[in-house]
């Protein structure tokens, strides 16, 4: 069964500096993985996703996430921190590929600080 | 614009009453997923849909129901409210591909309080 594991609950760093979200996923077939943004009171917006293409992802907001079978994680990451990017983050695998159903398994979700 | 819309955004109701949740989307996606969000849970799937007439269960599903009488709304019911079922409400949808590799967009959101 698929499953995804956010490794840090809470994330903090300074306006300017790098950010780094880990996220570690366990599927048996190749997977599809996003990154959603959800920003106080507001609804899941799309960061970026992977689905079997090239490795490295691009997104939104100059995020960008790095799928790496070998150790099966798509880290999410950031050169540069903003205020504006002090959210709720979450990986989400799908096992879609497997049994086409669409249906998303959520990681618990790491809150991002950024610190003036 | 094309858009997924939820009604009501807050609703407060009491214990035992039955609660309707409202989703509706306007992309035309086969696809409908109601989530649950809880603190330390992240999202759950309460029940889903791949089209007209066609409903089922997710890993949450228990004091649930849902209804795809059209493409554009699934309305989750509460069949008789309790206080574990306080939570915030999201409702997705997304296309039917033949990779299976689609992606779901996300309503803005129901907070329900049951007291």
């Amino acid at each position: 069964a698929q499953s995804v594991t956010q490794l840090d609950s809470h994330v903090s760093v300074s306006e300017g500096t790098p950010v780094l979200l880990r996220c570690n996923y366990s599927s048996s077939y190749s997977p599809s993985l996003f990154w959603y943004v959800q920003h106080p009171n507001k609804g899941l917006q799309l960061l970026l996703k992977y689905t079997s293409a090239a490795t490295l992802v691009k997104g939104i907001n100059g995020f960008e996430a790095e799928f790496k079978k070998s150790e099966t994680s798509f880290h999410l990451t950031k050169p540069s921190a903003h205020m504006s990017d002090a959210a709720e983050y979450f990986c989400v695998v799908s096992d879609s590929y497997r049994s086409n159903t669409g249906k998303l398994i959520f990681g618990q979700g790491t809150t991002l600080q950024v610190k003036p | 614009d094309a858009e997924i819309t939820q009604s009501p955004r807050h609703k407060i109701t009491e214990t035992g009453r039955q609660v309707t949740l409202a989703c509706h989307q306007t992309w035309n996606h086969n696809n409908m997923f109601w989530y649950r969000q809880d603190l330390g849970h992240g999202l759950r799937l309460i029940h889903y849909s791949y089209g007209v007439q066609d409903t089922n269960k997710g890993e949450v599903s228990d004091g649930y129901s849902v209804s795809r009488s059209n493409t554009e709304d699934l309305p989750l019911t509460l069949e008789s409210a309790a206080s574990s079922q306080t939570s915030v409400y999201f409702c997705a949808s997304s296309e039917s591909l033949a990779s299976g590799r689609e992606t779901q967009y996300f309503g803005p959101g129901t907070r329900l309080l049951v007291l």
